[in-house]
């Protein structure tokens, strides 16, 4: 079955960077978009940033461009997020998310649990 | 980017019929068919309820449907139950190569 687990989350302070990692197994990892998406405590959903499948292509929020950068390892099936310049907004749980597949990269079928970052000093 | 409008809240009785609209505009919900719907219970993660706005990933009840009419799309939760009450969240591709997400719908079954 597929299973996304999420780590690296933890309480940082502003300013400084994290990283967070996402351990993908139960499907040809190499074959999928995957996507980071946000919630803040109490707050609603936020797409943070997608990678094609063969990591070709990189989009990312708004609130996020210029300071977070998506990466992934196709030999390791593992899915990165890198958090630079964090800000007390960015406190968040991060979610590592697979598309459906078949071309359908917009919409997001596979859940992790997500994984706490809290930005405060 | 400003996200998808949604009502904060609505509510049913069991076995009734609710829609849920998501209104955006031509650089999002209008222009592309790439709406998709997602429930999340307390302190769960999201599921995907829909997909290419009326899609339904196997195993979801077709008791879920959707729909898009120019820059909104509804959801719609027929014979309504109490596994249903939940928060719901549309989204839409945007023309920026982006996801916007709308802000939520908390759905209460009286």
């Amino acid at each position: 079955q597929v299973q996304l687990v999420e780590s690296g989350g933890g309480v940082v302070q502003p300013g400084r960077s994290l990283r967070l990692s996402c351990a993908a197994s139960g499907f040809t990892f190499r074959n999928f978009g995957m996507h980071w998406v946000r919630q803040a405590p109490g707050k609603g959903l936020e797409w943070v940033a997608i990678i094609w499948s063969d990591g070709s292509q990189k989009y990312y929020g708004d609130s996020v461009k210029g300071r977070f950068s998506v990466s992934r390892d196709n030999t390791k099936d593992i899915l990165y997020l890198e958090m630079d310049s964090l800000r007390a907004e960015d406190t968040a749980v991060y979610y590592c998310t697979r598309d459906p597949g078949g071309g359908s990269w917009q919409s997001m079928l596979y859940w992790g649990q997500g994984t706490l970052v809290t930005v405060s000093s | 980017q400003s996200a998808l409008t949604q009502p904060a809240s609505v509510s049913g009785s069991p076995g009734q019929s609710i829609t849920i609209s998501c209104t955006g505009t031509s650089s999002d919900i209008g222009g592309y068919k790439y709406v998709s719907w997602y429930q999340q219970h307390p302190d769960k993660a999201p599921k995907l309820i829909l997909y290419e706005v009326s899609n339904r990933p196997s195993g979801v009840s077709n008791r879920f449907s959707g729909s898009k009419s120019g820059n909104s799309a509804s959801l719609t939760i027929s014979g309504l139950q109490s596994e249903d009450e939940a928060d719901y969240y549309c989204s839409s591709y945007t023309r920026s190569t982006t996801i916007l997400f709308g802000g939520g719908t908390k759905v209460t079954v009286l």
